[in-house]
């Protein structure tokens, strides 16, 4: 699977959008983008995910490049309750429900 | 809701006891994982199960840890004999392959200290 690349630790005021970037410049065709978060002391949990196109759900925006090589993970508004450890994957398109690689991630820090 | 559930939540232990962990996937689920979570390593998997067979334990140290699932609703994480460096999160996930492969399930954990 490709690598990634976040920043560790990112700050963001409350109520406005967090911008979380990645880099996956060896992304190949068949990989898609992943993104989880993990609030303190519980299980990683799934947000979004993407191959080509851009994607919106009830949690957060996916900004995928035209080249595929970086993406990043819009929290439109953001909240306290946001505050998390936000991973970044690339994994390859199965079926057969491989397992997650799990970075280090970005550190996002809600303030109020 | 459906969820995964782990138990035990927490579990003190001594050097050289046997550690023994459950997790309940989520029914329907075909694929259960095994991660160990440290403040040193992050993330890593430990094992990976697909309809109950082991895919995939190559992250496991194989003379102690041991996972199995002796059936659809139970898998096992065991640890014979355990060293304080075990001490760590153990998280226990599930999912679905075909069009639910996207997403997986975690568990709340199991966090284990080996005194």
């Amino acid at each position: 699977d490709a690598k990634t690349t976040q920043p560790p630790s990112m700050d963001c005021a409350e109520g406005r959008a967090a911008n979380l970037p990645c880099n996956h410049s060896t992304i190949s065709g068949n990989e898609y983008v992943y993104w989880y978060r993990q609030i303190h002391s519980q299980g990683p949990q799934y947000i979004i995910h993407g191959l080509k196109n851009n994607e919106t759900n009830e949690m957060a925006s996916l900004i995928i490049t035209e080249d595929r090589k970086s993406s990043t993970l819009i929290l439109p508004h953001a909240t306290l309750r946001d505050t998390a450890v936000y991973y970044c994957i690339v994994r390859l398109r199965d079926n057969y429900g491989q397992n997650f690689v799990f970075g280090p991630g970005t550190r996002l820090s809600v303030l109020p | 809701d459906a969820r995964v559930t782990q138990t035990p939540r927490h579990k003190v232990t001594e050097m050289g006891q046997e550690v023994t962990m459950r997790c309940q996937p989520i029914l329907g689920h075909n694929t259960v994982f095994w991660y160990r979570q440290t403040m040193m390593q992050g993330l890593e998997l430990l094992a990976y199960f697909r309809n109950r067979a082991p895919l995939d334990d190559s992250g496991m140290p194989k003379d102690r840890f041991s996972a199995e699932m002796p059936d659809a609703t139970l898998a096992t994480l065991k640890i014979q004999p355990s060293e304080p460096r075990d001490s760590a999160v153990y998280f226990c996930a599930s999912g679905q392959t075909g069009t639910g492969e996207h997403e997986q399930f975690f568990g709340p954990g199991t966090r284990l200290t080996v005194l």
